[in-house]
């Protein structure tokens, strides 16, 4: 079974709206990394939240964790049509693996 | 800097062959990983590397071999394909593990059809 499993599988939004993606996981974790991938080519790191943090921002780009129930969410606020990508949660698990979800397909119409 | 590069980008191979996917990193990063990814499986950790000389199995090593005698390179070999090895590669490359706290830079990926 998947360690990360996020929520919603695909999402589709106007331009300037706000996109919101979850990621559940099972066992404890060291971080929780976001990373964005466009059609066809490779993952690009987004963010990196760490198991005692609760809040991250970067840009138009906002992660919350909440240990207790083992998830995570990520706001991309203000979309634009260049956000249309998929975008996964990583968890950072003790030994060093890092484990990603299925993603989510987000497209951003204009 | 040329970041991480991966060859070919493309491969179809035949039941039972055998192919090395390259990988290589100018960063001077001493953790480096082979993933797959399938559709709605995410990708999946197949072997890491924390150094040149010590590898590791990741969730799904079956099938594939790996070694590092330099910290640039990292190939990942088929040693006999099969039809349920089809799927997109990744190499990534970091300081130090993504458990760790340290973010991981891709690939653009090898593309690997078995027929």
């Amino acid at each position: 079974s998947q360690q990360g499993e996020e929520d919603p599988q695909a999402l589709s939004i106007q331009e300037g709206e706000n996109a919101t993606m979850n990621c559940s996981y099972k066992t404890s974790i060291n971080n929780l990394q976001w990373y964005r991938q466009n059609s066809g080519r490779g993952l690009v790191h987004l963010i990196l939240i760490r198991s005692n943090e609760r809040e991250k921002h970067s840009g138009r780009l906002r992660v919350t964790l909440d240990t207790s129930k083992k998830s995570s969410s990520l706001l991309i606020t203000a979309s634009r049509a260049a956000d249309t990508a998929s975008y996964f949660c990583a968890t950072g698990l003790v030994g060093g693996k890092l484990i990603f979800g299925q993603g989510t397909e987000l497209s951003v119409k204009p | 800097n040329a970041g991480v590069t991966q060859t070919p980008k493309f491969q179809v191979l035949k039941t039972g062959q055998s192919m090395t996917l390259q990988c290589a990193q100018d960063m001077n990063h001493e953790y480096m990983s082979w993933y797959r990814q399938d559709p709605g499986m995410g990708l999946r950790l197949i072997h890491y590397s924390v150094g040149a000389g010590i590898t590791d199995q990741g969730e799904v090593p079956n099938g594939y071999n790996v070694s590092r005698s330099t910290t640039e390179d990292f190939p990942l070999r088929l040693l006999s394909a099969a039809p349920s090895q089809t799927s997109v590669y990744f190499c990534a490359s970091s300081y130090r593990a993504g458990g760790s706290g340290y973010e991981q830079y891709f690939g653009p990926g090898t593309r690997l059809t078995v027929t």
